[in-house]
């Protein structure tokens, strides 16, 4: 089943606009957490941002926020500001304890940031 | 900063070939991953460790094996390689909540 969804293949931006990539998550656990990671055409994977099941505020991290509203069983990521350099594959994740954790991803969405 | 390496970038393997893939942690990990990533699927599981000599499944281990003799080192071997293993290749560590990726493999089989 699967347990994270991203359902934009591609995004484009603008350079300095803000740009949301959206992530839901499917658990029954009440502990867990949600990160999201950059793939640049490199391929190395950069971690962004955590947010964990039990925080009352949403993460910050830069130019990164995490949109995390749990009833709704979503974590999105918004960019501020995107730069050329943010163009890259972003993966949304989820790190279950009870299942001694282990890491589901999601299948990505491509940014484009254009000048 | 935490730094996990892998032992190629790019490797292109025959048929039948035994191949192995190392990994390299410097921050004293106890947990290490094996991950194939291939376009529209994301990144799957393929094997993971939380101690020396311990070893779990993931969701995909058909045709991979892992070892781990060194809390720093964690290996994948493809018995033997078929074209459906071609595929790019990321290990991970983590302690406790984060997953740190080396910069991948790139394994082509022919």
């Amino acid at each position: 089943a699967q347990k994270i969804t991203q359902t934009q293949p591609g995004m484009f931006v603008q350079e300095k606009e803000a740009v949301t990539l959206d992530c839901t998550y499917d658990t029954s656990d009440p502990s867990y957490g949600l990160f999201w990671y950059k793939q640049p055409s490199s391929g190395e994977m950069i971690f962004l941002i955590y947010q964990g099941s039990y925080d009352q505020q949403n993460a910050t991290e830069g130019r990164y926020s995490l949109n995390f509203q749990k009833a709704r069983k979503s974590a999105n990521l918004v960019i501020s500001a995107s730069q050329l350099g943010d163009s890259a594959m972003y993966f949304c994740a989820m790190r279950r304890r009870n299942t001694g954790n282990q890491f589901y991803f999601g299948t990505g969405t491509s940014l484009t940031v254009i000048p | 900063d935490v730094k996990v390496t892998q032992s190629s970038r790019y490797l292109v393997k025959r048929t039948g070939e035994k191949v192995f893939l190392e990994c390299v942690q410097d921050m004293d990990h106890e947990n290490m991953f094996w991950y194939r990533q291939d376009p529209g699927l994301g990144l799957r599981l393929i094997y993971f460790s939380y101690d020396v000599k311990m070893k779990e499944k993931g969701d995909i281990p058909e045709g991979y094996s892992v070892s781990r003799e060194k809390k720093e080192r964690f290996s994948l071997i493809l018995e033997s390689a078929s074209t459906n293993q071609t595929s790019m290749y990321l290990c991970a560590s983590s302690l406790e909540q984060t997953q740190y990726f080396g910069p991948g493999t790139r394994l082509l089989v022919l």
